[in-house]
Formats: C-alpha cells, sequence, structure tokens
C-alpha cells in the first residue's frame, strides 16, 4: 500500500496560514488524497480530499504537486480551533487500497 | 443529521472480563469501521463492514475481537477477554460507500483495563 510522510510536529501562529505538506512518492495513478484531522478527545474529522486538481472548501484547500509525489493541506487563517492532529492518508480504488489507514499525522499548536 | 452515536463513552474493566462497545452509524451508511487508537497513535483500522458483510477484518485479534453488524445497521465490538493492552479509545465510523466519500466518527468509547 502506498504510504505518506508527514512531520511530526508544526507550530503556526494565530491568524496566519498555514502549510502542511505531505509527501507521497509511491502513489499510484487511482489514489486519492485525503485529509482528517483530529481535535482534542474527539473522534477525526474529514477536511478535504483530491485527485489531480487543486481543491477548496470551506475548511481548507488542497495544493497537488504535478507529479502527485506531494500534497499541502493549507489553512488560510488558523484560529486556535484550527489546533489538532493532521492525517495524510491515500485511499485507491481497489481492494485493500480503499481503506482508510491512518498514520501518525502532523501535531499542529497554533500559538496565540 | 445525527452523527455516529457510540456508548458507553467510557469504561472501566478489571483484565480477562469481557466488554462490548456499541455503534449507531449515520442512517443510510452503507460502511461502517471500527478502529482502536491507542494514546500518542493513529487510529488503528480493526474491521470494515459494507451493510452486514465483512470487507476487511485483517488487524483484529480475533482469539479476543469480535463483531457484528446485524441487518446491516448497528454494531457492536466485543472483547472476551481483555488485556490491559487493550486500553485504548474505540472509534466508529460510517460513510456511505467503500471508495473516497467522507467518513463520519463517532466520539468513541474510553477503556480502561486495569
Amino acid at each position: 500500500d502506498a504510504k505518506t510522510t508527514q512531520p511530526n510536529s508544526m507550530e503556526s501562529n494565530e491568524e496566519e496560514p498555514v502549510h502542511l505538506p505531505c509527501n507521497h512518492s509511491t502513489i499510484s495513478g487511482t489514489d486519492y488524497i485525503h485529509w482528517y484531522r483530529q481535535l482534542p478527545s474527539q473522534g477525526p474529522e474529514y477536511v478535504i480530499h483530491g485527485l489531480t486538481s487543486n481543491v477548496n472548501n470551506r475548511m481548507a484547500s488542497l495544493a497537488i504537486a504535478e507529479d502527485r509525489k506531494s500534497s499541502t493541506l493549507i489553512l488560510h487563517r488558523a484560529t486556535l480551533r484550527d489546533a489538532a492532529v493532521y492525517y495524510c492518508i491515500l485511499r485507491g480504488m481497489w481492494g485493500s487500497a480503499r481503506q482508510l489507514t491512518f498514520g501518525s499525522g502532523t501535531q499542529l499548536t497554533v500559538l496565540p | 443529521e445525527a452523527g455516529v452515536a457510540q456508548s458507553p463513552r467510557y469504561k472501566i474493566i478489571e483484565k480477562r472480563q469481557s466488554v462490548a462497545f456499541w455503534c449507531n452509524p449515520i442512517s443510510g451508511h452503507a460502511t461502517l469501521y471500527w478502529y482502536q487508537q491507542i494514546l500518542g497513535q493513529g487510529p488503528k483500522l480493526l474491521i470494515q463492514f459494507q451493510n452486514n458483510g465483512v470487507v476487511d477484518d485483517s488487524q483484529l485479534p480475533k482469539d479476543r475481537f469480535s463483531a457484528e453488524r446485524l441487518k446491516g445497521v448497528d454494531s457492536t465490538l466485543k472483547i472476551q477477554p481483555a488485556k490491559l493492552e487493550d486500553s485504548a479509545v474505540y472509534l466508529c465510523a460510517s460513510s456511505l460507500g467503500l471508495t473516497n466519500t467522507e467518513a463520519f466518527f463517532g466520539q468513541g468509547t474510553r477503556l480502561t483495563v486495569v
């Protein structure tokens, strides 16, 4: 199964943009890139997902490299409520690749 | 819409006892997942159902863990007998389908085995 690599932790200042990187050099052509986040004492929540093109929603933007070997989750204005563990996950279309498999993620700290 | 409901929220048991967790997914969601999350780690998939059939249970310790999803709606996860290393948060999630649909998670059940 394709794997992702994320930094263990990152810090950001409140009201500034945050760029959370994810490397996935072994991604296959049918793997979608998903992002979830987990706030303290909560279950994970979906943030965004994409295949090739950049994606925007009310929570964040997802920038996908042209070769698809990396992606970046962008929070446009970090708030204290965005402090969470962010998980970058690849999901394929067939068999076990469809699983939603979490790694260790990036712990984002937002400083006031 | 109502979210994924789990109960109980907390449970403390002694080792070698049995315990059961219950999950009610979002109405209409065919896919249901159970995860185990040990403190400081990401969630680990234990079992995945599509309607009332098992899609993947490769990481379920079948000697002590069991799960069922009768009628393709509610699900229960059981541990018998529990070990100290089973102390974790057990998360249930559901989604419309198997591929690339948003998964919704419950708040989890925190199990402490003493």
